[in-house]
């Protein structure tokens, strides 16, 4: 079965440092992973995929990700951290044989003045 | 940029009730689904749809469950009788393509029942 892990329920930067938001995934197959956010009372938005093209995926707002095989990671990053960051992140891997998304627990990113 | 759109925002309900969730998808997706999430908890997939037809559903989704595209652009969710644990936050998702596309989320609908 697919799963991901995200290893940090929470995590807290000051605006203009560099963001890391942690996920491990589980798959018998080569994955489908994103990475969606959602800002308060809003609904999730799509950041990133990884479909096996390049490694290094550029999203939105400055976002990355890198997909490690050899790590099975698939961590979020960006170098430089604004307000309107603050959201809860949600690392996703599809489901191969349904296409269902598997979410993880979710990061809440707080961004401190 | 075209988008998935929910309504209500948020629906109360007494227990017991029927409900129905509405949602219009992007106009040329194909797939449809249904997430819930409840408060504290994971986003977890309920249903899929394409062609008329689920083609997956989770445990969740019980005979207490059902969902309809009854014209060419409303893909709705009922709940017969509704629950306290149906008390979350529903999404509604299209995609164009089963594999290679995202999937596109709308606002979602905060069900609450009292």
């Amino acid at each position: 079965a697919q799963s991901v892990t995200q290893l940090d329920s929470h995590v807290s930067v000051s605006e203009g440092t560099p963001v890391l938001l942690r996920c491990n995934y589980s798959s018998s197959y080569s994955p489908s992973l994103f990475w969606y956010v959602q800002h308060p009372n809003k609904g999730l938005q799509l950041l990133l995929k990884y479909t096996s093209a390049a490694t290094l995926v550029k999203g939105i707002n400055g976002f990355e990700a890198e997909f490690k095989k050899s790590e099975t990671s698939f961590h979020l990053t960006k170098p430089s951290a604004h307000m309107s960051d603050a959201a809860e992140y949600f690392c996703v891997v599809r489901d191969n044989q349904g296409g269902k998304l598997i979410f993880g627990q979710g990061t809440e990113l707080s961004v401190k003045p | 940029e075209p988008e998935v759109t929910q309504t209500p925002s948020h629906q109360v309900t007494q227990m017991g009730q029927e409900v129905i969730l509405r949602c219009v998808p992007i106009s040329n997706h194909l797939y449809f689904y249904w997430y819930r999430q409840i408060l504290g908890q994971k986003v977890e997939f309920l249903v899929s749809f394409y062609n008329n037809e689920i083609s997956e559903k989770s445990e969740i989704f019980d005979d207490q469950f059902s969902v309809e595209r009854p014209d060419g652009s409303n893909f709705t969710l009922k709940i017969r009788s509704t629950k306290l644990e149906d008390s979350a936050m529903y999404f509604c998702a299209s995609s164009l393509t089963f594999s290679n596309q995202p999937q596109h989320f709308g606002d979602g609908t905060r069900l609450s029942i009292l």
